[in-house]
């Protein structure tokens, strides 16, 4: 079974704060994301990557960079979190165009 | 930005009864994607509609897709307290990647 582990189920870290979101998958699989799920807005895209060391920003990236060292790690950086970035984080992955995209459990991100 | 659109945005039946859910999207496709996601979890795919199908089934599950009028719906038969949930349909995000592009949801309530 395809495994999506994101590090960490809940964080409550303080404004201005410099946050890491990890996340890895056990799947050799070419494309990572991160998503963000807000109550009436759905899943929103922040950014992917289709390879190591590549990516591309998703559909709201402002305020977010992502790194990916290795293949099997996705990471989320909020350089210095607001509290307009309280949210539910979603990294998935998948193995190319039409194919599955399998989701981690997410991570429960507070920002006080 | 949205693509697909789901329709109602909450259903509540009682246990045994069939639950259909609506998606409708705006561009053309070349397959069509369910997801379900239990509170406060992460999503899990349930099923891939390709557009050269009208209709695909799986266990209690049934989707089709008509791409002339451009939607597909979810029916769930028979249903179960266990299928109380929050259901999204998911299409292509216009790139080769894999990307995929969610709609806000339909939110699923089975009474026992």
């Amino acid at each position: 079974d395809v495994k999506v582990t994101q590090s960490s189920r809940y964080l409550v870290k303080r404004t201005g704060e410099k946050v890491f979101l990890e996340c890895v998958q056990d799947m050799d699989h070419e494309n990572m994301f991160w998503y963000r799920q807000d109550p009436g807005l759905g899943l929103r895209l922040i950014y992917f990557s289709y390879d190591v060391k590549m990516k591309e920003k998703g559909d709201i990236p402002e305020g977010y960079s992502v790194s990916r060292e290795k293949k099997e790690r996705f990471s989320l950086i909020l350089e210095s979190a607001s509290t307009n970035q309280t949210s539910m984080y979603l990294c998935a992955s998948s193995g190319g165009q039409g194919n599955t995209i399998y989701f981690g459990e997410g991570s429960w991100l507070t920002v006080v | 930005s949205q693509q697909g659109e789901e329709d109602p945005q909450a259903l509540s039946i009682q246990e045994g009864e069939n639950a259909t859910m609506n998606c409708s999207y705006k561009t053309s496709i070349n397959n069509l994607q369910w997801y379900r996601q239990n509170s406060g979890r992460g999503l899990v795919h349930l099923i891939l509609i390709r557009s050269n199908e009208r209709e695909k089934h799986s266990g209690r599950l049934r989707v089709t897709l008509d791409t002339s009028k451009k939607s597909s719906s979810l029916l769930i038969t028979a249903s179960r307290a266990a299928d109380t949930a929050s259901y999204f349909c998911a299409t292509p995000g216009g790139t080769s990647y894999g990307k995929l592009t969610f709609g806000q949801g339909t939110i699923l309530t089975v009474h026992p």
